[in-house]
Protein backbone atom coordinates (compact mmCIF):
# COMPACT_ATOMS: atom_id res chain seq x y z
CA UNK A 1 0.00 0.00 0.00
CA UNK A 2 1.20 3.57 -0.93
CA UNK A 3 -0.31 4.76 2.63
CA UNK A 4 1.30 7.56 4.44
CA UNK A 5 2.45 6.55 8.36
CA UNK A 6 2.98 9.60 10.85
CA UNK A 7 5.10 9.27 13.29
CA UNK A 8 4.46 10.12 16.40
CA UNK A 9 0.55 9.11 16.47
CA UNK A 10 0.04 11.47 19.48
CA UNK A 11 2.68 14.26 20.56
CA UNK A 12 1.64 16.71 23.54
CA UNK A 13 3.83 19.92 24.14
CA UNK A 14 4.09 22.90 25.96
CA UNK A 15 2.44 26.27 24.10
CA UNK A 16 5.26 28.25 22.39
CA UNK A 17 7.09 25.06 22.14
CA UNK A 18 8.17 23.41 18.47
CA UNK A 19 6.36 20.23 17.35
CA UNK A 20 7.68 17.61 14.76
CA UNK A 21 5.87 15.12 12.89
CA UNK A 22 7.07 12.48 10.53
CA UNK A 23 5.34 10.86 7.53
CA UNK A 24 6.43 7.96 5.78
CA UNK A 25 5.41 6.60 2.38
CA UNK A 26 6.46 3.51 0.10
CA UNK A 27 6.10 4.25 -3.06
CA UNK A 28 7.10 7.16 -5.90
CA UNK A 29 4.90 10.06 -5.53
CA UNK A 30 4.08 13.27 -7.48
CA UNK A 31 3.75 15.50 -4.65
CA UNK A 32 2.92 15.38 -0.58
CA UNK A 33 0.68 17.60 1.16
CA UNK A 34 -0.21 17.84 5.23
CA UNK A 35 -4.09 18.15 6.54
CA UNK A 36 -4.99 19.35 9.75
CA UNK A 37 -8.51 18.30 11.26
CA UNK A 38 -10.24 19.32 14.22
CA UNK A 39 -11.71 17.33 16.66
CA UNK A 40 -14.80 16.01 14.74
CA UNK A 41 -14.33 18.48 11.53
CA UNK A 42 -13.39 18.25 8.30
CA UNK A 43 -9.72 18.85 6.85
CA UNK A 44 -8.63 21.79 6.50
CA UNK A 45 -5.67 22.41 3.04
CA UNK A 46 -2.12 23.69 5.45
CA UNK A 47 0.36 23.03 2.73
CA UNK A 48 1.66 20.86 -0.52
CA UNK A 49 4.98 20.00 -1.61
CA UNK A 50 6.38 18.79 -4.58
CA UNK A 51 8.54 15.68 -5.24
CA UNK A 52 11.18 17.82 -6.75
CA UNK A 53 11.29 20.50 -3.69
CA UNK A 54 12.83 19.72 -0.69
CA UNK A 55 11.93 22.36 1.84
CA UNK A 56 8.80 24.95 1.81
CA UNK A 57 7.56 27.49 4.39
CA UNK A 58 4.03 28.85 5.20
CA UNK A 59 4.40 31.09 8.04
CA UNK A 60 4.76 29.10 11.16
CA UNK A 61 4.83 25.81 9.23
CA UNK A 62 8.49 24.00 8.04
CA UNK A 63 8.15 20.87 5.36
CA UNK A 64 10.67 18.93 4.24
CA UNK A 65 10.46 16.31 2.10
CA UNK A 66 12.97 13.83 1.35
CA UNK A 67 12.34 11.57 -0.94
CA UNK A 68 15.33 9.19 -1.27
CA UNK A 69 13.98 8.32 2.53
CA UNK A 70 10.08 8.25 1.29
CA UNK A 71 10.09 10.65 4.37
CA UNK A 72 8.06 13.83 5.01
CA UNK A 73 8.62 16.23 8.55
CA UNK A 74 6.22 18.80 9.49
CA UNK A 75 7.47 21.45 12.10
CA UNK A 76 5.22 23.86 14.04
CA UNK A 77 6.84 26.34 15.42
CA UNK A 78 5.95 28.41 18.46
CA UNK A 79 3.01 26.17 18.87
CA UNK A 80 -0.42 28.17 20.25
CA UNK A 81 -2.95 26.18 22.03
CA UNK A 82 -5.21 26.43 18.67
CA UNK A 83 -2.65 24.33 17.26
CA UNK A 84 -4.39 21.52 18.79
CA UNK A 85 -5.72 18.56 16.42
CA UNK A 86 -4.76 16.11 14.26
CA UNK A 87 -2.67 15.94 11.05
CA UNK A 88 -2.15 13.91 8.17
CA UNK A 89 -0.36 13.68 5.52
CA UNK A 90 -1.29 12.62 1.89
CA UNK A 91 0.66 11.32 -0.86
CA UNK A 92 -0.26 11.71 -4.53
CA UNK A 93 0.88 9.35 -7.27
CA UNK A 94 -1.63 7.90 -9.36
CA UNK A 95 -3.96 7.89 -6.35
CA UNK A 96 -4.23 9.83 -2.63
CA UNK A 97 -3.40 8.02 0.07
CA UNK A 98 -3.73 9.28 3.54
CA UNK A 99 -1.79 8.56 6.61
CA UNK A 100 -3.39 7.39 10.13
CA UNK A 101 -2.05 11.00 11.49
CA UNK A 102 -0.58 12.63 14.35
CA UNK A 103 -3.01 13.63 17.34
CA UNK A 104 -1.30 16.97 19.00
CA UNK A 105 -1.97 18.49 22.11
CA UNK A 106 -0.81 21.87 22.40
CA UNK A 107 -1.13 22.79 26.51
CA UNK A 108 -1.28 26.35 26.89
CA UNK B 1 -14.52 31.68 -3.59
CA UNK B 2 -15.30 27.78 -3.58
CA UNK B 3 -17.61 26.34 -1.45
CA UNK B 4 -18.35 23.07 -0.64
CA UNK B 5 -21.02 21.60 1.45
CA UNK B 6 -21.95 18.58 3.13
CA UNK B 7 -25.26 17.31 5.09
CA UNK B 8 -26.45 15.96 7.49
CA UNK B 9 -23.62 16.73 10.19
CA UNK B 10 -24.40 13.91 11.81
CA UNK B 11 -26.79 10.71 11.24
CA UNK B 12 -28.14 8.00 13.57
CA UNK B 13 -29.10 5.20 11.44
CA UNK B 14 -30.39 1.70 12.32
CA UNK B 15 -28.72 -1.29 10.23
CA UNK B 16 -30.25 -2.14 7.38
CA UNK B 17 -32.01 0.80 6.76
CA UNK B 18 -30.74 3.19 3.57
CA UNK B 19 -28.56 5.95 3.53
CA UNK B 20 -28.06 8.81 1.47
CA UNK B 21 -25.76 12.19 1.92
CA UNK B 22 -24.99 14.67 0.03
CA UNK B 23 -21.98 16.94 -1.53
CA UNK B 24 -21.99 20.03 -3.33
CA UNK B 25 -19.96 22.53 -4.36
CA UNK B 26 -20.30 26.27 -5.10
CA UNK B 27 -17.57 28.87 -7.16
CA UNK B 28 -16.00 26.04 -9.81
CA UNK B 29 -16.46 23.53 -12.90
CA UNK B 30 -15.98 20.47 -13.80
CA UNK B 31 -14.33 19.54 -10.08
CA UNK B 32 -13.19 16.08 -9.65
CA UNK B 33 -15.12 15.04 -6.32
CA UNK B 34 -14.17 12.56 -3.16
CA UNK B 35 -16.25 10.58 -0.98
CA UNK B 36 -13.54 9.29 2.31
CA UNK B 37 -14.14 7.43 4.91
CA UNK B 38 -12.76 7.82 8.04
CA UNK B 39 -13.30 4.99 11.12
CA UNK B 40 -12.53 5.68 14.32
CA UNK B 41 -8.45 6.18 15.05
CA UNK B 42 -8.00 5.52 11.32
CA UNK B 43 -6.52 7.46 8.69
CA UNK B 44 -8.76 8.80 5.87
CA UNK B 45 -9.60 5.84 2.77
CA UNK B 46 -11.14 7.06 -0.41
CA UNK B 47 -14.37 5.09 -1.39
CA UNK B 48 -14.83 6.99 -4.63
CA UNK B 49 -13.63 9.68 -6.93
CA UNK B 50 -15.52 10.94 -9.62
CA UNK B 51 -13.88 13.11 -12.66
CA UNK B 52 -17.67 14.37 -14.11
CA UNK B 53 -21.32 13.66 -14.67
CA UNK B 54 -22.20 10.29 -14.22
CA UNK B 55 -18.38 9.05 -14.18
CA UNK B 56 -17.95 7.31 -10.85
CA UNK B 57 -14.84 5.26 -9.97
CA UNK B 58 -14.57 2.95 -6.61
CA UNK B 59 -11.60 2.35 -5.10
CA UNK B 60 -12.48 -0.55 -2.27
CA UNK B 61 -15.32 -3.04 -2.85
CA UNK B 62 -18.48 -2.43 -0.08
CA UNK B 63 -22.00 -1.89 0.97
CA UNK B 64 -21.79 1.95 -0.44
CA UNK B 65 -22.31 3.50 -3.81
CA UNK B 66 -21.74 6.94 -5.19
CA UNK B 67 -23.65 8.78 -8.40
CA UNK B 68 -22.95 12.37 -9.64
CA UNK B 69 -26.31 13.51 -10.91
CA UNK B 70 -25.01 17.15 -11.75
CA UNK B 71 -22.09 18.71 -12.21
CA UNK B 72 -21.29 20.11 -8.30
CA UNK B 73 -23.77 17.41 -6.78
CA UNK B 74 -21.90 13.97 -5.49
CA UNK B 75 -23.55 11.57 -3.44
CA UNK B 76 -23.52 8.71 -1.60
CA UNK B 77 -25.38 5.68 -0.65
CA UNK B 78 -26.13 2.54 0.78
CA UNK B 79 -29.13 0.58 0.28
CA UNK B 80 -28.69 -1.44 3.66
CA UNK B 81 -26.51 -0.33 6.27
CA UNK B 82 -24.28 -2.26 8.23
CA UNK B 83 -22.53 -1.42 11.75
CA UNK B 84 -19.17 -1.67 10.01
CA UNK B 85 -20.65 1.66 7.67
CA UNK B 86 -19.89 3.78 10.69
CA UNK B 87 -17.63 6.17 10.67
CA UNK B 88 -16.54 10.05 9.38
CA UNK B 89 -17.69 10.94 5.94
CA UNK B 90 -15.78 13.43 3.96
CA UNK B 91 -16.25 14.75 0.56
CA UNK B 92 -13.83 16.41 -1.03
CA UNK B 93 -13.50 18.74 -4.45
CA UNK B 94 -10.29 19.17 -6.47
CA UNK B 95 -9.32 20.76 -9.90
CA UNK B 96 -8.57 18.31 -12.44
CA UNK B 97 -5.02 19.04 -12.34
CA UNK B 98 -4.21 19.93 -9.61
CA UNK B 99 -3.30 17.93 -6.54
CA UNK B 100 -4.50 19.61 -4.10
CA UNK B 101 -7.90 18.61 -2.52
CA UNK B 102 -10.65 20.94 -0.35
CA UNK B 103 -12.47 19.33 2.31
CA UNK B 104 -16.26 19.57 3.38
CA UNK B 105 -16.84 19.92 6.98
CA UNK B 106 -18.04 15.93 7.45
CA UNK B 107 -20.94 13.99 7.96
CA UNK B 108 -20.57 11.64 11.19
CA UNK B 109 -22.65 8.29 10.74
CA UNK B 110 -23.20 5.93 13.80
CA UNK B 111 -25.09 2.97 12.65
CA UNK B 112 -26.99 1.06 15.26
Amino acid sequence: SQQGEEDPQALSIQEGENATMNCSYKTSINNLQWYRQNSGRGLVHLILIRSNEREKHSGRLRVTLDTSKKSSSLLITASRAADTASYFCATSGNQFYFGTGTSLTVIP
Amino acid sequence: SQTIHQWPATLVQPVGSPLSLECTVEGTSNPNLYWYRQAAGRGLQLLFYSVGIGQISSEVPQNLSASRPQDRQFILSSKKLLLSDSGFYLCAWGLAFSYEQYFGPGTRLTVT
